[in-house]
């Protein structure tokens, strides 16, 4: 069975500031792997994807994440952060095949100080 | 285009009655999936539909049923309402990479 686990419920970083947001998975083959983001009370918007090929992806919003195979990791990153980029975060993996299901993580939490 | 559309965005009940979450999707994606989430639990997955006409259960699918009406409709129906139903319900389309709709906040009280 599939499954995503982001250790950091909740991560404040300065306006400026990098981030590094982490994921790891649980898969039997080569996963597909997505970030989402989602605004307070809003719905969940599509940050970036790996389904195959380059192992760093680059999404919207200047994010981008690596696929590290060997450490089943699938890490988000921005160099600078925006206030505009505090929200929840979800690394997800999903299902090859007919149904490409998604497991979700319990997602981080980003808090951006002024 | 509008991509997924759910109704109603909020509704409240009491224990006991029933209610169906409509969702509706024109990108002619053959796979549908409704998930809930809670705080502190990211989404967890009731039931998915991987094409017209079959659907399966997921994580969480116990107290829910679903009907897969035509390629474009996935709805989702609690028969009798319970408050640990309360939550935010996530309906999606997908050929590989999902699109959620705006989402419905239930309340059981």
């Amino acid at each position: 069975a599939q499954s995503v686990t982001q250790p950091d419920i909740h991560i404040t970083v300065s306006e400026g500031a990098s981030l590094e947001l982490r994921c790891n998975y649980s898969y039997g083959a080569t996963p597909y792997l997505f970030w989402y983001v989602q605004s307070p009370g809003q719905g969940l918007q599509l940050l970036l994807k790996y389904f195959s090929g380059d192992t760093l992806v680059q999404g919207i919003k200047g994010f981008e994440a690596e696929f590290k195979r060997s450490q089943s990791s699938f890490n988000l990153r921005k160099p600078s952060v925006h206030w505009s980029d505090a929200a929840e975060y979800f690394c997800a993996v999903g299902a090859r095949g007919s149904n490409y299901k998604l497991t979700f993580g319990k997602g981080t939490l980003l808090t951006v100080n002024p | 285009n509008a991509g997924v559309t759910q109704t109603p965005k909020f509704q409240v009940l009491k224990t006991g009655q029933s209610m169906t979450l409509q969702c509706a999707q024109d990108m002619n994606h053959n796979s549908m999936y409704w998930y809930r989430q809670d705080p502190g639990m990211g989404l967890r997955l009731i039931y998915y539909s991987a094409s017209e006409g079959t659907t399966d259960k997921g994580e969480v699918p116990n107290g829910y049923n679903v009907s897969r009406l035509n390629k474009r409709e996935f709805s989702l129906r609690l028969e009798s309402a319970a408050p640990s139903q309360t939550s935010v319900y996530f309906c999606a389309s997908s050929e590989g990479i999902a699109y959620f709709g705006p989402g419905t906040r239930l309340t059981v009280t």
